[in-house]
């Protein structure tokens, strides 16, 4: 079963700045997730990748395969941006996702 | 083209009663999956059903938890006997048969039980 570990748990950072949010996986998959979710909120689904990066306005996902690993980039960021982001694995393309424990970002204006 | 749909938004039951969670896919999905975030805690799977079939209840409790999709209207979970525990945020998700990978969530149901 697939382990997903994300880093930080917390995050802090004044707007404008450049942020990293790590997930690391421990067996093979065949596609990443990165989700959002905001205070009481729903989820959604930011990105799906299975290889190479991904842009999307201020957002950037990356994966690298043979060292199983992903990070999720915002660029300039916003206290809008304040939210949990979860990764989330698959191991084939028809079982459940396995989740990381979120990470919490706060942007302070 | 409306997203996954999930109602109630919030129900609240009383220790022992019964609570009926409803998710409507998105069109022409036929794949359903059920995840449960506890206070505090990260997501975790649940049930994966495709229409009138349970493929994957791995992640079920395995009692006083049932889940459905028939082949008309929406699938359902259904928790009987509620207890404190059964606290939660329930999350559903759709598919489309051709990608399984291509989830996509709906807004959830806050359970509250007093």
């Amino acid at each position: 079963k697939n382990e997903v570990e994300q880093s930080p748990q917390n995050l802090t950072a004044q707007e404008g700045e450049f942020i990293t949010i790590n997930c690391s996986y421990s067996v093979g998959i065949s596609a990443l997730h990165w989700l959002q979710q905001h205070p009481g909120g729903g989820i959604v689904s930011l990105f799906m990748l299975s290889s190479g990066k991904k842009k999307h306005g201020r957002l950037i996902a990356t994966i690298n395969i043979q060292e199983k690993h992903s990070s999720l980039h915002i660029t300039a960021s916003h206290p809008r941006d304040s939210a949990v982001y979860i990764c989330a694995v698959s191991d084939s393309g028809n079982t459940p996702l396995v989740f990381g424990k979120g990470t919490r970002l706060s942007v302070i204006a | 083209n409306a997203g996954v749909m999930q109602n109630p938004r919030h129900l609240v039951r009383r220790r022992g009663q019964e609570a009926r969670l409803r998710c409507s896919p998105m069109k022409g999905h036929s794949h359903v999956y059920w995840y449960r975030q506890l206070p505090e805690e990260g997501l975790k799977f649940m049930v994966y059903l495709q229409k009138e079939n349970i493929i994957d209840e791995s992640g079920m409790p395995k009692e006083r938890f049932s889940a459905e999709f028939p082949k008309e209207g929406p699938s359902i979970l259904r928790i009987q006997q509620v207890v404190r525990g059964d606290s939660a945020a329930y999350f559903c998700a759709s598919s489309p048969a051709s990608s399984y990978n291509e989830q996509f969530f709906g807004p959830g149901t806050r359970l509250t039980v007093l």
